[in-house]
């Protein structure tokens, strides 16, 4: 079985610090990492996804994430945070052996940058 | 514009009223899903689609019935709604049956069952 743990349900940053919204995963075989993000009454949007290759992945908006096979984690940073990316940020894991197609999702983290 | 549409956006309803939740992309993919999400569970798959008359049970599929008759289109079907489908449900498309490509959602329904 896939998991994906997100330990903080909010993480409080001033506006101009970095962040670090923390993920980390189980999955028999290769993981493909996925983070995405939701504002008030929208969808989740796509930001960022690790499937192979370097380690550092650079996303939209300025987020960024470093895959770490042996902690298993997943972590999304941004150096300087924005008000605008107050929002609510969901980890994602998928096992990428064998044509599986199950997504597991975290339960997501409340991002709130104060300004 | 690529998207994926889902209506209604918001609906109240009774218990054992049967429902249905369109979803629609424009995008010609593949795969498409169906996910609920609840406060401290974020999402959940219910049911998932890989193409035409193609679909499979995802983690809770109990009381959710879909059908996959067109590419683009990927109802979800509620015959006898109780209040614990209370939830805000979203659709979301992929390209490609096995593909690491991400998934895109549309912007959601509010389902309330009284």
């Amino acid at each position: 079985a896939q998991s994906v743990a997100q330990p903080e349900d909010q993480v409080n940053v001033a506006e101009g610090n970095p962040l670090t919204v923390k993920c980390t995963y189980s999955v028999s075989g290769n993981p493909y990492l996925f983070w995405y993000v939701q504002y008030p009454n929208r969808g989740l949007q796509f930001l960022l996804k690790y499937i192979t290759g370097d380690n550092l992945v650079k996303g939209s908006y300025g987020f960024e994430a470093e895959f770490n096979k042996s902690q298993t984690s997943f972590h999304l940073k941004k150096p300087s945070a924005l008000v605008s990316d107050s929002a609510l940020y969901f980890c994602a894991v998928r096992d990428g052996t064998g044509g599986y197609q199950k997504v597991t999702f975290g339960i997501g983290t409340k991002l709130q940058v104060i300004p | 514009e690529a998207q994926v549409t889902q209506n209604p956006r918001y609906l109240i309803t009774v218990t054992g009223k049967k429902l249905t939740v369109t979803c629609s992309q424009n995008m010609n993919h593949e795969y498409m899903s169906w996910y609920r999400q609840d406060p401290g569970l974020g999402l959940r798959q219910i049911y998932y689609s890989m193409n035409v008359e193609v679909t499979d049970k995802g983690d809770v599929p109990e009381g959710y019935k879909v059908s996959r008759k067109e590419k683009r289109n990927f109802p979800l079907i509620l015959e006898s709604p109780s209040p614990n489908q209370t939830s805000l449900y979203f659709c979301a498309s992929r390209q490609g049956i096995i593909s690491n490509q991400p998934q895109h959602f549309g912007d959601g329904t509010r389902l309330s069952i009284l």
